[in-house]
């Protein structure tokens, strides 16, 4: 595997349900990124990790609740949602938060609430 | 704080004709500026980025963009479209280290055949 992966790539769930989702990248890179993408908004910030501390959390639902074991995973772990929850879910990665430092993003997970 | 606009949603060409998309962006130093393309339902593609030098940069795809600090733009062209060039590009502004990448909202390129 190369770059950034993401699993699963769809996830159908219900109000009630818990799910995760899962980011894994092999570049060796010490910052990663959850982004939402809903249809018809910019790309928003989730969330932000830099060697594996959550420096930014962008006013997000408790209901959403990331996780970062090592400096290679990134889990955003979901819970009683919301119909506008559902979007596509991209996960990033770069070598550091320096600017200078473009992000690499995974193929993302599109999320749909029932 | 930084900002970029990219001021077309949508923008449609015929195959083969060359191709501009606009970026403007608010930074008070010199940017460290992006461009990305993303494919319906992928992830984003990096396609050139800005640092220092030469103004003119070359991306992957035959894509360049030009960087233009009097009119703070960062304008990507493509000489002659290709079907599969049909995506949504995005522009984005490096931060200061600590903040985070500004995106712009977009525009959608379609591709007439």
């Amino acid at each position: 595997e190369t770059g950034v992966t993401q699993t699963p790539r769809h996830l159908v769930m219900g109000m009630t349900n818990k799910k995760s989702l899962k980011c894994e990248q092999h570049l060796g890179h010490n910052a990663m990124y959850w982004y939402k993408q809903s249809a018809k908004k910019p790309l928003e910030l989730m969330f932000v990790y830099s060697l594996e501390e959550r420096v930014e959390n962008n006013s997000v639902p408790s209901r959403f609740s990331p996780e970062c074991p090592n400096s290679s995973h990134l889990f955003l772990h979901l819970h009683t949602l919301q119909p506008e929850d559902s979007a596509l879910y991209l996960c990033a990665s770069s070598q550091s938060r320096d600017r200078s430092y473009e992000q690499y993003f995974g193929p993302g997970t599109r999320l749909t609430v029932t | 704080a930084q900002s970029v606009t990219q001021p077309d949603i949508h923008i449609t060409v015929s195959e083969g004709a060359s191709l501009e998309l606009r970026c403007n962006y608010s930074y008070g130093a010199t940017p460290y500026l992006f461009w990305y393309v993303q494919s319906p339902g992928q992830g984003l593609q990096l396609l050139l980025k800005y640092f220092s030098g030469d103004t003119l940069v070359q991306g992957i795809k035959g894509f360049e963009a030009e960087f233009k600090r009097s009119q703070s733009s960062f304008n990507l062209r493509k000489p002659s479209v290709h079907w599969s060039d049909a995506a949504e590009y995005f522009c984005a502004v490096g931060a200061d280290y600590g903040q985070n990448f500004v995106f712009g909202p977009g525009t959608r390129l379609s591709v007439l055949p």
